[in-house]
């Protein structure tokens, strides 16, 4: 059983750019949470996806947008990138029936300048 | 109303002693919640998890102990190990999943 994968592991972005970071769920779960991790912090949740619509969003602006698709593999797509998200961002999977049972990926860092 | 929190901020336990971590929630909604363990340049692993009808549950050396009247949930590590230090974070949500809510982190150094 493969567990829950992303890409890429490491990016460098610069202020204003957009960044679209992926994610491959756990085999057998169809729903697929995002999390921003700022260096010593705990996650933060950004939104969830079920059957390819958003089922539930944090405290995140607009310019944070998802997608999942019929595979159920997901991006987090971030637009007018500021400096303060440089962060870790986490992507964790789980199955309907027990969608509060989340699977960790390894994130992706991502780097402002 | 969804702020988790989590104390100590850091911990050193000798080997084979009890660690203790202890969080607090505000949300009487919260119906699930779980314990995450996070080396260094991992994601967080699922470590122990309870919901609130019951008082403390067990899994090998990992115990949660629930008060819900407290609004208080504590992890108790027996025999504590080197490869035990790591970061725990406790989180608490609604079982749909929605809008976890993750604690600030504890890091925990077990000296051998």
């Amino acid at each position: 059983e493969t567990g829950v994968t992303q890409s890429p592991t490491h990016l460098i972005k610069t202020r204003g750019q957009q960044v679209t970071l992926r994610c491959s769920s756990q085999s057998g779960h169809n729903t697929v949470s995002w999390y921003q991790q700022a260096l010593g912090q705990g996650p933060q949740f950004i939104f969830q996806y079920y059957r390819e619509e958003e089922n539930g969003r944090g405290n995140f602006p607009p310019r944070f947008s998802g997608l999942q698709f019929p595979n159920y593999s997901s991006e987090l797509n971030v637009n007018a990138l500021e400096l303060d998200d440089s962060a870790l961002y986490l992507c964790a999977s789980s199955p309907y029936q027990t969608q509060e049972t989340q699977y960790f990926g390894p994130g992706t860092r991502l780097l402002v300048l | 109303q969804q702020q988790v929190k989590q104390s100590p901020q850091s911990l050193i336990v000798q080997k084979g002693g009890i660690s203790i971590i202890n969080c607090a929630y505000e949300n009487t909604a919260f119906d699930y919640f779980p314990w995450y363990q996070q080396f260094p340049g991992k994601g967080p692993a699922l470590l122990i998890a309870i919901r609130p009808d019951v008082s403390e549950k067990k899994e090998g050396r990992f115990t949660i102990s629930f008060n819900k009247s407290a609004k208080q949930f504590s992890l108790h590590i027996m025999d504590s190990q080197p490869g035990d230090s790591a970061t725990y974070f406790c989180a608490a949500s609604r079982r749909s999943g929605q809008n976890f809510v993750f604690g600030p982190g504890t890091r925990l150094s077990v000296l051998p």
